[in-house]
C-alpha cells in the first residue's frame, strides 16, 4: 500500500462545476498537508496547506483535513478552463523543512469551455 | 525576483554515463530540495540541502548525490544511469525561518536514458 493514494482520474468537467479532488493516507503522523497544481512542462506550485485538521478557504479554493479518517479534499468552486492541470497532494510530518514530503501521483483535471 | 531556475532543459543519455543536473535557488533562499517525478507519477524527494550541508534523504541509492555552493544553487549528480531514471528532475528552494517554508519549483529537467 501507497504512503499516499490519490486517484489519477482524469478528471473533465463543464466549466463552472464544483470539482472534488481527494487523497487518502497511511501515515498518522502527517501534520501538514498541501495541495500542489502542475501545468504541463512546469513544476508544481503551491495552491494551498493546512496544518492538522480543519478547513482552509481561498478564494474559490478550499482545503479540508479530516486525520481521523486520513483523508483529504480539495474542493474548485466555479471551475474554469485555466484550472485545467494536474493536481497533487502533498503531506510532511515537519513543515520547517519540509524534507520528508510525499506526493500522491496527482490527478489530471480538464474543465471544457 | 528571479525564480527558481534549472538547466539543462532537456537530456538524453545512455545506460551506465554520468549526469549532472543544476538548479539555481531563489533569491534568499538557503534551502534546496530535488525530486524525481517519473511519468505519470508525484514528485519522489531525493534529498535536501541547507547551508551547504545535506538535509536528509529519501529512499535512493548513493549514485545519486548532491552539492550546494556557498550562493546556495545546487547540483545534483547521478552515476551508472539506469533506463528508470528517465523521469523529470525538480528542484524547489525555500527560505527556512518560520514554522512553515513553502517549496518554490523550478520547472525541472527531462533526462532520457537509452
Amino acid at each position: 500500500q501507497k504512503e499516499v493514494e490519490q486517484d489519477p482520474g482524469p478528471l473533465s468537467v463543464p466549466e463552472g462545476a464544483i470539482v472534488s479532488l481527494n487523497c487518502t493516507y497511511s501515515n498518522s503522523a502527517f501534520q501538514y498537508f498541501m495541495w500542489y497544481r502542475q501545468y504541463s512542462r512546469k513544476g508544481p506550485e503551491l495552491l494551498m496547506y493546512t496544518y492538522s485538521s480543519g478547513n482552509k478557504e481561498d478564494g474559490r479554493f478550499t482545503a479540508q483535513v479530516d486525520k481521523s479518517s486520513k483523508y483529504i479534499s480539495l474542493f474548485i468552486r466555479d471551475s474554469q478552463p485555466s484550472d485545467s492541470a494536474t493536481y497533487l497532494c502533498a503531506m510532511s510530518e515537519n513543515g520547517y523543512n519540509n524534507n520528508d514530503m510525499r506526493f500522491g501521483a496527482g490527478t489530471r483535471l480538464t474543465v471544457k469551455p | 525576483e528571479t525564480g527558481v531556475t534549472q538547466s539543462p532543459t532537456h537530456l538524453i543519455k545512455t545506460r551506465g554515463q554520468q549526469v549532472t543536473l543544476r538548479c539555481s535557488s531563489q533569491s534568499g533562499h538557503n534551502t534546496v530540495s530535488w525530486y524525481q517525478q517519473a511519468l505519470g507519477q508525484g514528485p519522489q524527494f531525493i534529498f535536501q540541502y541547507y547551508r551547504e550541508e545535506e538535509n536528509g534523504r529519501g529512499n535512493f541509492p548513493p549514485r545519486f548525490s548532491g552539492l550546494q555552493f556557498p550562493n546556495y544553487s545546487s547540483e545534483l549528480n547521478v552515476n551508472a544511469l539506469e533506463l528508470d531514471d528517465s523521469a523529470l528532475y525538480l528542484c524547489a528552494s525555500s527560505p527556512g525561518g518560520g514554522e512553515y517554508n513553502e517549496q518554490f519549483f523550478g520547472p525541472g529537467t527531462r533526462l532520457t536514458v537509452l
